[in-house]
């Protein structure tokens, strides 16, 4: 079964920095990969996915991840932090059947002033 | 207009109760969903539904069960509650079909157990 480590529970950046959260996956076939996010008291929002086409991908709100499958990484980036990122991510991987979506344990941001 | 609308946002119940959680879609999607997310934000798929056909159902205890009158509702009832339900209940949709497809997710049930 496919399964998803997000390395770093927590991540703490200043803004105007660089974002860089990880995630990395095992999977048997080429994967589906995704990157949600979670702000406080709501669901969980797309940002962007991978779904085998251009490797590296770009989601919104000035997110992009980059698919490498030597590393069976899917890193999430952002070059520039703002305030309002502040929030949980979190990375996920699509069963081959495609029925569901199995989660990593979520990377909290923060961002300091 | 939301696209995954899930009632109440907050239920606070004692042990022993019976409750739902009401969940409806208007994305014309035919997969429906139920995830927990535990108190250390952990996500776990708890069931699936098809068209109204049950397509996935996790180790999750038979007190759980869900309903699809129709493929844009799936509620969720929840018999003789336990300390342990206590945990925010997302529902969420898909395209079906369509691997890949992202999951739309509703702002979730916080389901307190007393």
């Amino acid at each position: 079964a496919q399964s998803v480590t997000q390395l770093g529970s927590h991540v703490s950046v200043s803004e105007g920095a660089l974002v860089l959260l990880r995630c990395n996956y095992s999977s048997s076939v080429p994967p589906y990969l995704f990157w949600y996010v979670q702000y406080p008291n709501q669901g969980l929002q797309l940002l962007l996915k991978y779904t085998s086409a251009a490797t590296l991908v770009k989601g919104i709100n000035g997110f992009e991840a980059e698919f490498k499958k030597s590393e069976t990484s899917f890193h999430l980036t952002k070059p520039s932090a703002h305030m309002s990122d502040a929030a949980e991510y979190f990375c996920a991987v699509s069963e081959i059947d495609g029925n569901k979506l199995v989660f990593g344990a979520g990377t909290i941001l923060r961002v300091k002033s | 207009d939301t696209a995954v609308s899930q009632t109440p946002k907050y239920l606070v119940t004692q042990m022993g109760n019976d409750k739902s959680i009401k969940c409806e879609q208007n994305l014309g999607h035919d997969t429906m969903y139920w995830y927990k997310q535990d108190s250390k934000k952990f996500l776990k798929i708890m069931f699936s539904y098809n068209n109204k056909e049950l397509i996935i159902n996790e180790t999750v205890p038979n007190r759980f069960s869900p309903k699809s009158p129709d493929k844009a509702h799936l509620n969720l009832h929840i018999n003789s509650l336990e300390l342990g339900d206590s945990a925010v209940y997302f529902c969420a949709s898909s395209q079906q079909g369509a691997l890949g497809s992202p999951l739309h997710f509703g702002n979730g049930t916080r389901l307190t157990v007393t």
